[in-house]
This record gives structure tokens, sequence and C-alpha cells, in this order.
């Protein structure tokens, strides 16, 4: 059975870049024609796509936050990561990893249990 | 952008109550649409896709409809365990979520 787990530090001061990790268990990040998606949630509000990476490692991101955001993966450690630079408040969070609907890359139905990310100094 | 728009944001039911959530996107996205229902501190569930393919495992008193630029996601009879938020999500170009609707114990 796919599980996804999400790590990383639990804080990051404003300006610096977050570091997420997720890490597959139960199947492969290069498994043909899938992709893999990062969603964060700000608490108490809806949830907002940041971006995917194919197995092939070609992303896609959200426009709005593009210019701040990189996602790769390594596929010997079966992981793929998060790095958003230049952080404020806002980007305070619950992060999830997910993995799309084969065939439909920006629905997810395999979802990390989530890590909550706060920007502060 | 495409922007999706949720009624209500809070809905107050009693169990065996039929229950509809009401989504609207800002374009048309044929019928890329997505539901979910998240309970507090977990991640959310993927239910329907495809605005009315039901997942597995999710009970068959949830449904969805609609195409173009109006959905709807209904709850025949309420139960306890579908005390929850619900969110819509188009994902005709890339990706956008409705704002939730939390459905509540009346």
């Amino acid at each position: 059975q796919l599980q996804l787990q999400e790590s990383g530090p639990g804080l990051v001061k404003p300006s610096e870049t977050l570091s997420l990790t997720c890490t597959v268990s139960g199947g492969s990040i290069s498994s043909k024609n899938h992709y893999w998606a990062w969603i964060r949630q700000p608490p108490g509000r809806g949830m907002e796509w940041i971006g995917n990476i194919y197995y092939s490692g070609t992303t896609y991101y959200n426009p709005s936050l593009k210019s701040r955001v990189t996602i790769s993966s390594d596929t010997s450690k079966n992981q793929f990561s998060l790095k958003l630079s230049s952080v404020t408040a806002a980007d305070t969070a619950v992060f999830y990893c997910a993995r799309p609907l084969l065939g439909s890359p920006y629905a997810f139905d395999i979802w990390g249990q989530g890590t909550m990310v706060t920007v502060s100094s | 952008d495409i922007q999706m728009t949720q009624s209500p944001s809070t809905l107050s039911a009693s169990i065996g109550d039929r229950v509809t959530i009401t989504c609207r996107a800002s374009q048309s996205i044929s019928s890329w649409l997505a539901w979910y229902q998240q309970k507090p501190g977990k991640a959310p569930n993927l239910l329907i896709s495809k605005a009315s393919t039901l997942e597995g495992g999710v009970p068959s008193r949830f449904s969805g409809s609609g195409s173009g630029t109006e959905f709807t996601l209904t709850i025949s009879s309420l139960q306890p365990d579908d005390f929850a938020t619900y969110y819509c999500q188009q994902y005709k170009t890339y990706s956008t979520f409705g704002g939730g609707t939390k459905v509540e114990i009346k």
C-alpha cells in the first residue's frame, strides 16, 4: 500500500528557504506516468496547490509561487522534495505531499499526513 | 486563474438529512472537478473525481453532479461520520480549491 510521509523543520525564519522531503513507501517514484505533488493549507483556510514533479523529472508549478518554488526528486532514496525561498509569515501552513490520480495530474488520491511549518523569527 | 466558489461556507444539519453543497467555477471546467472531505487534523480524502465518479470505498450516499461551471455534492442521508469540511477542486488547468463548506451538527 502506497504511503507518503513528509519531513522537515517545523520552524523557518522569515526570508529563509523552507525545505521539506516526502518519502514514498510501498511504491516507486519512478513509476511510469506518475506525478507527485506538494499542496499547502494555511491554518483555518483552504488548500493551495504548489507544484508537481513527473516521474521523468519535469516540474509544473503554481504560477503564483513559481518564482520561489523548486521541486526535485531523488530516485535512489525514493523521495521528492520542496524548496520555497524567501518565506514570510504568509507561508505558514500545513504542507502535504500527495500522489495524483493516474491520468489526472492535479486530482490527488493519496496524501501524506501533513507537516506544519511556521515562519517566525 | 480559475476561481472556485463554494456555498454555503457553513451548513448545519441533522443525522438523516439530505445535504447539498454547491461549487461554481469562474469559467468552464467541463467535468474536471473533484470533491474532498477533510476532518480536523487530517489530510483531505478524495471522494469524487470527474464531477461524478465515486472513488473506491466511498459510501454510495455521496454523489456528485454538474458540468461546465456549476457542480453539486449531495449526501443523501447524513451520517455521524460525515460531519467534516468539504472542498471542491478544479483540475482542468493546474489546480484550484474552493474555500470549503463545514458541515456541522444542528
